[in-house]
Order: structure tokens, then sequence, then C-alpha cells
């Protein structure tokens, strides 16, 4: 059984430039979910959709958006990045949603300079 | 506001020695589930142990196993027989009632000496 699989794994982006990062769940599991992670805040949600839909969304600005496909693969976009954008973004997928229990990638790591 | 707090920010245990890891959180909610997951070296998180708000019962997972005080908000990590293998950073998290998102402690980084 395939994990998730998250795209591209490392990335280094210019300010001002946009992303797009990618994720693959396991098959069967309808729920996805982003997160940041940096050293200095620790974990934070940046959405989660379930079944094409955003259920939930963090406190992050505009910039950051997110959609869901049909086949529940699912893409985060950053608009003109920011140095603090730097981060591992982390892709999570569950069957039902977070309280079952996720099965996470292994992250993009993006670095903007 | 739900708040998850770790307070050993690092942790070392002997191999073959047995742990335990401090988490407590804060929540109005009755009905809610708290986790334990591992992120290795190779940052992949993992999914340790998953305990239910509403089962007395503490979660065991092989080595691992929680002491889940509901009252007092405490939901500690106890690693028996500790391996190499154990040695990453261990994240406390928490996910409550219809709120679709897990709320992390900021994770205790556990070093297995042999």
């Amino acid at each position: 059984k395939a994990g998730v699989t998250q795209t591209p794994r490392y990335l280094i982006k210019t300010r001002g430039q946009q992303v797009t990062l990618s994720c693959s769940p396991i098959s069967g599991h309808r729920s996805v979910s982003w997160y940041q992670q940096t050293p200095g805040q620790g974990l934070q949600f940046l959405f989660e959709y379930f079944s094409e839909t955003q259920r939930n969304k963090g406190n992050f600005p505009g910039r950051f958006s997110g959609r869901q496909f049909s086949n529940s693969r699912s893409e985060m976009n950053v608009s003109t990045l920011e140095l603090g954008d730097s981060a591992l973004y982390l892709c999570a997928s569950s069957l039902w949603g977070p309280g079952y229990g996720y099965t996470f990638g292994s992250g993009t790591r993006l670095t903007v300079v | 506001a739900q708040t998850v707090t770790q307070s050993q920010p690092e942790m070392s245990v002997q191999e073959a020695e047995t742990v335990t890891l401090s988490c407590t959180y804060d929540t109005s909610e009755s009905d809610y589930y708290l986790f334990w997951y591992k992120q290795p070296p190779s940052r992949q998180m993992i999914l340790v142990i998953r305990q239910e708000a509403y089962k007395q019962q503490n979660a065991t997972e092989n080595r691992f196993s929680v002491n889940f005080q509901k009252a007092a908000k405490s939901f500690s990590l106890k690693i028996s027989d500790s391996q190499l293998g154990d040695a990453a950073m261990y994240f406390c998290a928490h996910n409550a009632g219809n709120n679709r998102k897990l709320i992390w402690g900021l994770g205790t980084s556990l070093a297995v000496n042999p």
C-alpha cells in the first residue's frame, strides 16, 4: 500500500515568487491536511480538505491557498513568497479526519532566498 | 484556547531502559483525541499511539503506553525497553470536538544511548 507522497522534496525559491506543492494521499483517504513546521513555531495547521471541500483553515494570510481534486490529491499554493515562509510543509491524510490519526508524507522543504 | 505543553525539550535514555515523556493539554471539550507522533531525522511523522478521551483504559502499542489522566489533563508516553531506533522528536497532539485540526506541542527530542 503506497504511503502519502509529497512532491517535490526540496524547493528553493526567490522572494516574491509563487510555489505549488503537491500531495497524493493514501488510496481511499478522503481527508488531507497541511501543516507548516518551523523550529520556532513548531507545527501550525494550514488547512484540511475532505472530499474536495475545505473543512477548516488555519491562521495564515491569504497568500496560502489549497485545493483538493476528485481523486483526493491535494495541492497548496503560496504566492508572493516571503523569507518567513521557509519551512517544512507536511501533508497528512486520514480516512475520516484528524481524530482518527494521520499518515504523513515526508514533507517538502521550502527555502525562500 | 486549546493548548498542548511538553515541558521537556530534550531527554535521554539508556538502551533497554524505560523513559517517560510528559504532556499536558488544555481544552474545554469533553470529546477529544490525544496522540503521540514520532519524527525521526528522516522527518516523516509517524503515529505512535492514539487515545480517545472517553476511554478510561490507557492505550498501548507494543513497547509504547500512555498514562492518561483526564482530570489533570495529562497524557504521558512511556517507552519500555528503549531501542536505538526510538531516537527521534516526539510530539504530543490534541484534536477536540468538531475542530478538524491537531494542536501540537513543541516536541521532546529523545536520545537513546547505547
